[in-house]
């Protein structure tokens, strides 16, 4: 059974910084893209990064580009979001979603992590 | 980047209905429409994936159709169960995007 599990979500003051991690189970972590979404209070779904099986790409939205970095170990099927400057804009649940193979779709979704960036 | 158009924001249907939700791209994407299902308080559940493919477990009932910049999503026989908020998504290129989701209420 396929099993995403976030932490390292919190209460921050504007500027600040925070690592999230995802663990994964159930599959081969290591075959797969993973992404970071993220859903502020109330609202729709945001795609936020992405990051190869292999780390040997990533990409991010607009609204995160040069302040947000997503990373992954394989060895310990772990997949990271390095979160830099942060804004009150950010705060929202954040998910951790696996791909389809060689596909973009997000198949398995965990339970989330609330940030909330606030003075 | 593509943005996707959803619409309607909003339904309320009885149980039994039909029920059909639009989205339309701003760029031509193929078939990489995807369908999201997300109840009260849950996380969003793949529906169908990219070609219009249910999902294994997904009921019957739910389907999709759509090549190019117009999509719709059918939901036939509407249940009780099946309220929440639908999202579609675009798989084709970075940022991946979806659309703003419709809530479906039941009567």
């Amino acid at each position: 059974e396929v099993q995403l599990v976030e932490s390292g979500g919190g209460l921050v003051k504007p500027g600040s910084s925070l690592t999230l991690s995802c663990v994964a189970s159930g599959f081969t972590f290591s075959s797969y893209g993973m992404h970071w979404i993220r859903q502020a209070p109330k609202k729709g779904l945001e795609w936020i990064a992405l990051i190869y099986y292999d780390s040997s790409n990533k990409y991010y939205a607009d609204s995160v580009k040069g302040r947000f970095t997503i990373s992954r170990d394989n060895s310990k099927n772990t997949l990271y979001l390095e979160m830099n400057s942060l804004r009150s804009e950010d705060t929202a649940m954040y998910y951790c979603a696996k791909s389809g193979l060689g596909t973009w779709y997000f198949d398995f979704w965990g339970p989330g992590t609330m940030v909330t960036v606030s003075s | 980047e593509t943005t996707v158009t959803q619409s309607p924001a909003s339904l309320s249907m009885a149980v039994g209905e039909k029920v059909s939700i639009s989205c339309k791209t701003s760029t031509d994407i193929d078939d990489d429409m995807s369908w999201y299902q997300q109840k009260s308080g849950e996380v969003p559940k793949l529906l169908i994936s990219e070609g219009n493919t249910l999902r294994p477990g997904v009921p019957s009932r739910f389907s999709s159709s759509g090549y190019g910049t117009d999509f719709v999503f059918t939901i036939n026989n509407v249940l009780l169960g099946d309220e929440g908020i639908y999202y579609c998504q675009q798989s084709d290129n970075v940022p991946f995007t979806f659309g703003s989701g419709t809530k479906l209420e039941i009567k």
